[in-house]
């Protein structure tokens, strides 16, 4: 069966713009993930949609949004990109907790 | 709240060797524990996962972990390495519950393997 598909592989984008990240999850996995990964950080939860629901939000500022449309594809959005927000961003799907969460291959978004 | 420790950022082994890579949480309640590989510019693979069944899990790849209670670890083993092992591994904890579902990461241990 098909993986968690994320679009773009690879996004540059200049301070101030805005992005959007897209992330389609295993068919019949309801619950979608997003994380951040940097060097200095490390990996580092962003939010979890259920059902269109946002269920838990990590602590990250206001500019860092998601949605999850109702087929549980999953968008997050970074508005007035800076240049600490490059990093590699991966969209993780579960069916539930205990089956465990497959990752998408990432997009690595880089600020200029 | 969730915390994962892994000890030794690098680890460097030779081939045929044993792998250990440790990890230790903290949860106030009893956990899912989950290894995670990772090779460069990709996601994260899952390599096995503990969810309170037997408390020594198999994974693929040959590689194993083994949940102990008392000393809150879940360390990860492979008996003889492999070149194809060189990576980077992931512990991870994530909560029971069905309110919502996070994964909280340690920071990394990244595995050289010498020919």
């Amino acid at each position: 069966k098909a993986g968690v598909t994320q679009t773009p592989r690879y996004l540059i984008k200049t301070r101030g713009q805005q992005v959007t990240l897209s992330c389609s999850p295993i068919s019949g996995h309801r619950s979608v993930s997003w994380y951040q990964q940097t060097p200095g950080q490390g990996l580092q939860f962003l939010f979890e949609y259920f059902s269109e629901t946002q269920r838990n939000k990590g602590n990250f500022p206001g500019r860092f949004s998601g949605r999850q449309f109702s087929n549980s594809r999953s968008e997050m959005n970074v508005s007035t990109l800076e240049l600490g927000d490059s990093a590699l961003y991966l969209c993780a799907s579960s069916l539930a907790p205990q089956t465990g969460y497959t990752f998408g291959s990432g997009t690595r978004l880089t600020v200029v | 709240a969730q915390s994962v420790t892994q000890l030794g950022s690098h680890v460097s082994v030779s081939e045929g060797a044993l792998v250990l890579l440790r990890c230790n949480y903290s949860s106030s309640v009893p956990p899912y524990l989950f290894w995670y590989v990772q090779y460069p510019n990709q996601g994260l693979q899952l390599l096995l996962k503990y969810t309170s069944a037997a408390t020594l899990v198999k994974g693929i790849n040959g590689f194993e972990a083994e949940f102990k209670k008392s000393e809150t670890s879940f360390h990860l083993t492979k008996p003889s390495a492999h070149m194809s092992d060189a990576a980077e591994y992931f512990c991870a904890v994530s909560g029971r519950g069905n309110a919502g579902n996070m994964l909280t990461f340690g920071g990394g241990t990244r595995l050289m393997v010498k020919p």
